[in-house]
């Protein structure tokens, strides 16, 4: 089945206690990309790839990391959290950057993953 | 910087009724994509139905159409014959060049 696995769904943690969010594609995807949901604020792109080795800065990049060495693979690293970033976060993926005709750039959302930073 | 307006918080409609949902985009690019997304209570994000800047007819996709209005920036969504499966939150985005930028979403209620 094609889809785009996060985990953990749901992660409590603590001010500074770095963590790392994992997002995996079996659809061969070269474009993923990481958004923070916030009530009232809607989807916020975090970070996006382009291809292996390729990521750029979203609107709100300050406080992540990403790295994409596989293609599969685009995991979100909180260095040291705060409770600011406490917030809903979902990774997606496309086959090519959004908006490609032909349904290319259609992008595909993970779950999501709940994160609580006290 | 592209940004998105949903200016209705919360919208609700009487199952079997139509209903139309706003969003209003700024953007200077002739170039770009618009979409609707579904949010149900299991918080998946479901893509609805996009539309292509420099297409003039409207996407539809069963009973889910648009209204583009380019020149206005306009971006709306109607319902048709709403279910009570369609109740969720709905987000308007648009992209342009690379990013894609969302709206602060609609939350649609459906009344038996």
């Amino acid at each position: 089945e094609a889809q785009v696995t996060q985990n953990p769904r749901y992660l409590i943690t603590v001010t500074g206690k770095k963590l790392t969010v994992t997002c995996s594609q079996n659809m061969n995807h070269e474009y993923m990309s990481w958004y923070r949901q916030d009530p009232g604020l809607g989807l916020r792109q975090i970070y996006y790839s382009m291809n292996v080795e390729v990521t750029d800065k979203g609107d709100v990049p300050e406080g992540y990391k990403v790295s994409r060495k596989e293609k599969r693979n685009f995991p979100l690293i909180l260095e040291s959290p705060s409770p600011n970033q406490t917030s809903l976060y979902f990774c997606a993926s496309s086959l090519r950057p959004p908006g490609k005709t032909g349904g290319r750039g259609t992008q595909y959302f993970g779950p999501g993953t709940r994160l609580t930073v006290l | 910087a592209q940004t998105v307006t949903q200016s209705q918080p919360e919208m609700s409609v009487q199952e079997a009724e139509t209903v139309t949902l706003s969003c209003t985009y700024d953007t200077s690019e002739s170039d770009y994509y618009l979409f609707w997304y579904k949010q149900p209570p299991s918080r998946q994000m479901i893509l609805v139905i996009r539309q292509e800047a420099y297409k003039q007819q409207n996407a539809t996709e069963n009973r889910f159409s648009v209204n583009f209005q380019k020149a206005a920036k306009s971006f709306s969504l109607k319902i048709s014959d709403s279910q009570l499966g369609d109740a969720a939150m709905y987000f308007c985005a648009y992209r342009g060049a690379q990013k894609l930028v969302f709206g602060q979403g609609t939350r649609l209620t459906i009344n038996p």
